[in-house]
């Protein structure tokens, strides 16, 4: 079945600095990718929908200066958190459009602590 | 307006019995499709089922089971049989569309505890 690759798992980083999740599609063609964050306990909310070639589609009350997503190929999209502060710590997992029964493919996601 | 409604934090059941974690939704669309996934403390989106807005017979995959209930808008997910394993997060989501063009809509989800 189709699966998404997504890198890093854990990651720490200081205050101020930056970090990059990357989704990878290994067997199929992600045209749409979708971004999540999900707080401990909480629901997975949208952060922004991304189409290969096109800028990103921000949901309301997303930075998008400050998650920058790129999706410049079929295969990989990527979620780069700058200046990140401790409150930027969360959970964020991708979710990519594939073309089988049900249209969903998630990544393993990202939990980014900040300190 | 909450377009997924779970309006259990937490169940808590015993091995092998059944349980049903409830799910409401609300949409304006005719085509749709509703999911449930599990998530346990890794992070990971399990698939678990899927109904879709015009099938007219409930879902059915191995121990889980959608109660479709389309005038009340609802879509509870039924686990017979319960595991130690079943113990995680179970999300209720929709699709509002015919295909996978827009992204899922959570709930804020159910807790859910399996003992022995």
């Amino acid at each position: 079945g189709a699966v998404v690759s997504q890198h890093p798992s854990r990651v720490i980083c200081k205050s101020g600095t930056s970090v990059k999740i990357e989704c990878r599609s290994l067997d199929f063609q992600a045209t749409t990718m979708f971004w999540y964050r999900q707080f401990p306990k909480q629901s997975l909310m949208l952060m922004a929908t991304s189409n290969e070639g096109s800028k990103a589609t921000y949901e309301q009350g997303v930075e998008k200066d400050k998650f920058l997503i790129n999706h410049a190929s079929l295969t990989l999209s990527t979620l780069t958190v700058t200046s990140a502060h401790p409150e930027d710590s969360s959970f964020y997992i991708c979710s990519a459009r594939d073309h089988g029964s049900y249209g969903y493919t998630f990544g393993s996601g990202t939990r980014l602590t900040v300190v | 307006a909450q377009k997924i409604t779970q309006t259990q934090p937490g169940m808590f059941v015993q091995e092998k019995e059944a349980v049903t974690l409830d799910c409401t939704y609300d949409t304006s669309d005719q085509s749709y499709g509703l999911f449930w996934y599990k998530q346990p403390s890794s992070g990971e989106m399990i698939f678990l089922i899927y109904q879709g807005s015009y099938d007219e017979q409930n879902a059915t995959e191995g121990r889980y089971s959608l109660n479709f209930q389309k005038a009340r808008k609802s879509a509870n997910l039924v686990i017979s049989a319960s595991q130690l394993g079943d113990s995680a997060m179970y999300f209720c989501a929709m699709r509002e569309g015919p295909r996978a063009g827009t992204a899922l809509i959570f709930g804020k989800g159910t807790t859910l505890s399996v003992s022995s």
